[in-house]
């Protein structure tokens, strides 16, 4: 059974730090994984999705990278903002029509 | 224009009624999801549809009904509500494969 874990839970930086959040898999036959963000009270934004054959992806201050061997991925935040102020969840789809299986979460405050 | 639109946004109503979600998309996607975001903030899927056809049925109990009267359409009805069912639900949809999924703002539902 695949399961996603998603570390830290909470993360509080001042604004300017470069900072990274993880997120882990246990089984590797993946078909992509995929960053969104929430913020509250909202839906979910896609942020970044890494296919199974890639190993990173980049837009703009963001870069996600994936390493399936290890059932880890990384999303890289540069030059954080307080607009970055969100929950980040990292998901990761198995190949079975679109399913996506989610962590629970990094709730990320940039302060100013 | 709203690309996943849901309505109602809140529904607050007593145990043992029926109550119905709508989702709506017009970005042309064959494949629509609903997830459960449950108080701890865990997201699960619960149905897919692809071109109106059932495609994932989540071990979801039989009160939750999806219908899909055409691709821009996954509707969610659920009978005879319990406390348990009260969470924030999204609707979703893929443009895959590969695929991103879209999330609609949610309806959150509270069961008294």
């Amino acid at each position: 059974k695949q399961e996603v874990t998603q570390i830290p839970a909470a993360l509080s930086v001042p604004e300017g730090e470069n900072l990274v959040l993880n997120c882990s898999f246990t089984d590797s036959a993946i078909y992509n994984l995929q960053w969104f963000r929430q913020d509250p009270g909202k839906g979910l934004t896609s942020l970044l999705l890494i296919q199974s054959s890639q190993r990173e992806q980049t837009s703009g201050r963001l870069n996600a990278s994936l390493d399936k061997s290890s059932g880890r991925s990384t999303l890289y935040i540069a030059a954080s903002q307080p607009g970055d102020s969100a929950t980040y969840l990292c998901a990761v789809e198995k190949g079975y029509a679109g399913k996506l299986i989610f962590g629970q979460g990094t709730t990320l405050q940039v302060k100013p | 224009d709203t690309a996943v639109s849901q309505t109602p946004k809140y529904l607050v109503t007593q145990m043992g009624n029926d109550k119905s979600i709508k989702c709506e998309q017009n970005l042309g996607h064959d494949t629509m999801y609903w997830y459960k975001q449950d108080s701890k903030k865990f997201l699960k899927i619960m149905f897919s549809y692809n071109n109106k056809e059932l495609i994932i049925n989540e071990t979801v109990p039989n009160r939750f009904s999806p219908k899909s009267p055409d691709k821009a359409h996954l509707n969610l009805h659920i009978n005879s509500l319990e406390l348990g069912d009260s969470a924030v639900y999204f609707c979703a949809t893929g443009d895959g494969p590969p695929e991103t999924q879209y999330f609609g703002p949610g309806t959150r539902l509270l069961v008294l």
